[in-house]
């Protein structure tokens, strides 16, 4: 089946660490993105990439980093300057630049700052 | 810029009652419009979209229909279900500054009691 995978589930980080969140799509899709979601809040966009070795900042990039070396991987680094990393992190890919082109998400990953 | 609204929750419902979700937009160009719908710690779904206005998307029972002269793209499903418990998500999609961005509402929770 196609589909989008992130890894792990819930991830739990010390104060001070970077930590990475994965990302993986079998859609062959050329876009991926992003997403940080806060409880109650909508879903906002950190970085997107449109092709391989390509990758733009989103609304709320600062504290993170992204790298696209592969279609199909788009891994996300929370580092340390990220002043307030708890929250539910979603991973997404689109199969083109077109707008009527609905974006795919994964079941998302679970950060957790202790 | 674009921006999304949708109504606040919780909305809480008995089984079988009608649902209405309201959501309105606001864009420049000729957005498409999606509702998502997302479960408990899980990730987003899409549940049925509009390209163009008067399009009507629908899936399991829901419908919206692409209203542009109210900017407006409510969610409607004449009797729901337990199951249609989550909470759903209003957006729109523009391609602008390069890329396909998807703008969120910030969500209505649904609970639907037997």
């Amino acid at each position: 089946d196609g589909g989008i995978t992130q890894s792990p589930k819930y991830l739990f980080r010390k104060e001070g660490q970077n930590v990475t969140l994965s990302c993986e799509q079998n859609l062959n899709h050329d876009a991926m993105y992003w997403y940080r979601q806060d409880p109650g809040q909508g879903l906002r966009l950190i970085y997107y990439s449109q092709i391989v070795n390509d990758f733009q900042k989103g609304d709320i990039a600062e504290g993170y980093s992204v790298s696209r070396e592969k279609k199909e991987s788009f891994p996300l680094t929370v580092t340390s300057a990220q002043k307030n990393p708890t929250a539910f992190y979603l991973c997404a890919s689109s199969n083109s630049q077109f707008s009527y082109n609905e974006q795919f998400f994964g079941p998302g990953t679970r950060l957790t700052v202790l | 810029g674009d921006s999304v609204t949708q109504m606040e929750g919780p909305v809480t419902l008995s089984e079988e009652a009608c649902l209405t979700i309201n959501c309105t937009y606001t864009a420049t160009g000729y957005p498409s419009l999606f509702w998502y719908v997302q479960y408990p710690g899980e990730g987003l779904q899409l549940l049925l979209k509009a390209t163009k206005a008067d399009d009507k998307g629908s899936n399991k029972g829901f419908e919206a229909t692409y209203r542009k002269e109210t900017t407006s793209f409510h969610l409607e499903k004449g009797s729901v279900q337990v199951s249609d418990s989550a909470v759903y998500f209003c957006a729109l999609s523009s391609f602008s500054g390069g890329y396909n961005k998807l703008i969120f509402g910030a969500g209505t929770r649904l609970a639907v009691h037997p």
